[in-house]
């Protein structure tokens, strides 16, 4: 069974530009996470969706962040404009539904803002 | 939301039995117990999850008290190659990462 894909794997870009992170979840998993996790710390979700709705976003910042789940599978996270701060992992991770199950992450999306 | 605490670092040598401890006061009835260990540039990888008393899996160990407050891992027998961070969490649908508990193996 295939993981969670998610590409591109490394992104260096300068600050002020955009970026967008794809992921693709496990087959038939209905809930998908965007987390972002900086250096020496543990991932921080930034949103969660539930099919293609977002079910839980406050720790998105909106301002500059956005993301969606067309036909609740693949997902796109982007940033628009970059700041210096964003410089971080973008981990992707699903789960199917139910309770108890598992969350499974992708190896995540490195991304260095100069 | 159930937070968790857990030692920041541990040492320990190969061979040994490593037991990491993981505080979770305001565990919820409907929370499962979670653990996960992440190497450098690699994403969490799910190690065992538990609701209640011991969960055994081919990696390790997951004892849980009655009062569910606390949970330890318990990674039997510690290779170099066990050498990562090790999160403890709390919740169903919704999982909250700590610092977790960067172990380190020594030869």
């Amino acid at each position: 069974e295939a993981g969670v894909v998610q590409s591109p794997r490394y992104k260096i870009i300068e600050k002020k530009q955009p970026v967008a992170f794809w992921c693709n979840p496990i087959s038939g998993h209905n809930t998908l996470y965007w987390y972002r996790q900086n250096l020496g710390q543990g991932p921080e979700l930034l949103i969660r969706y539930e099919n293609e709705e977002a079910v839980d976003d406050s720790q998105l910042p909106k301002d500059r962040f956005s993301a969606e789940r067309l036909k609740g599978v693949d997902s796109t996270l982007k940033i628009q404009p970059a700041e210096l701060g964003d410089s971080a992992v973008y981990l992707c991770a699903s789960r199917p539904g139910g309770t108890g199950n598992t969350i499974y992450f992708g190896e995540g999306s490195w991304l260095t803002v100069v | 939301l159930a937070k968790t605490t857990q030692p920041i670092s541990m040492d320990s040598y190969e061979g040994q039995e490593v037991n990491i401890t993981c505080s979770h006061n305001n565990i919820a009835t409907n929370d499962y117990i979670t653990w996960y260990q992440q190497f450098p540039s690699q994403g969490p990888r799910f190690i065992i999850q538990g609701y209640k008393t011991k969960v055994t899996n081919e990696v390790a160990s997951l004892f849980i008290p009655a009062d569910r407050k606390s949970s330890t891992l318990s990674l039997p027998r510690v290779s170099l190659s066990d050498t990562a961070v090790y999160y403890c969490l709390v919740g169903d649908k919704f999982l909250f990462f700590g610092t977790g508990t960067r172990l380190t193996v020594i030869p």
